[in-house]
């Protein structure tokens, strides 16, 4: 069956340094790839997303690039800021009409950044 | 609009009891969905709904029930609580047709 796997975490960061948060995947066919964030105490949110290899989503800094060669969509942002402290989830809906809405995730990588 | 909304926020249970977690939704969206999240483990699909009077089951079914009788309401319901069904219990949405699911804020159960 489909499945993701997510960097161990955590994470833990100063403010304005680099992220990479690495997600492979495994399923059949093309399926879409998202990442979705959880700050503390609240729901998941879409953070972005990308539904065809080398497509890349992007979203308040955070660009992912769907990679089908690696099977990867590895999560990146240039210079992180406290405010990203949360948990991001690496998550994909498989290609067949039977997974339409069936979301698989990875297991979570909690980030702390640091003033 | 509210969104999606989830009751109760947190809730602690003896082992057998029974309970009813609340999900609703204002946006007209077919497909709903519960999950559980687990440290470690992500979050796992337990049931999902495509449209009203339409239920199937997800990857962690078990001990676990689930109706859809309107569009707005998918209500999760745990007739004999277990201690392993401690969890955080999050309720989506999807447009049919959509990618973007959108989460409620979680329910937080405690089975002792």
């Amino acid at each position: 069956g489909d499945s993701v796997t997510q960097m161990e975490g955590p994470v833990t960061l100063s403010e304005e340094a680099f992220l990479t948060i690495n997600c492979t995947y495994t399923a059949t066919g093309y399926p879409s790839l998202f990442w979705y964030v959880q700050y503390p105490g609240e729901g998941l949110q879409l953070l972005l997303k990308a539904t065809k290899a080398d497509d890349k989503g992007s979203n308040k800094g955070f660009e992912a690039t769907y990679r089908k060669e690696t099977t990867s969509f590895h999560l990146e942002k240039g210079s992180v800021q406290v405010s990203d402290s949360a948990v991001y989830f690496c998550a994909l809906i498989g290609a067949g009409g039977t997974s339409y809405g069936k979301l698989t995730f990875g297991q979570g990588t909690i980030l702390t950044v640091h003033p | 609009n509210a969104g999606v909304t989830q009751t109760p926020k947190f809730q602690v249970l003896k082992t057998g009891q029974s309970m009813t977690l609340q999900c609703a939704q204002d946006m007209n969206h077919e497909y709903m969905s519960w999950y559980r999240q687990d440290p470690g483990m992500g979050l796992r699909l337990i049931h999902y709904s495509v449209g009203a009077g339409i239920t199937d089951q997800g990857e962690v079914p078990n001990g676990y029930n689930v109706s859809r009788s309107t569009t707005e309401d998918f209500p999760l319901r745990l007739l004999s609580a277990a201690p392993s069904q401690t969890s955080v219990y999050f309720c989506a949405t999807l447009r049919a047709s959509g990618e973007t699911q959108y989460f409620g804020p979680g329910t937080r159960l405690l089975v002792l």
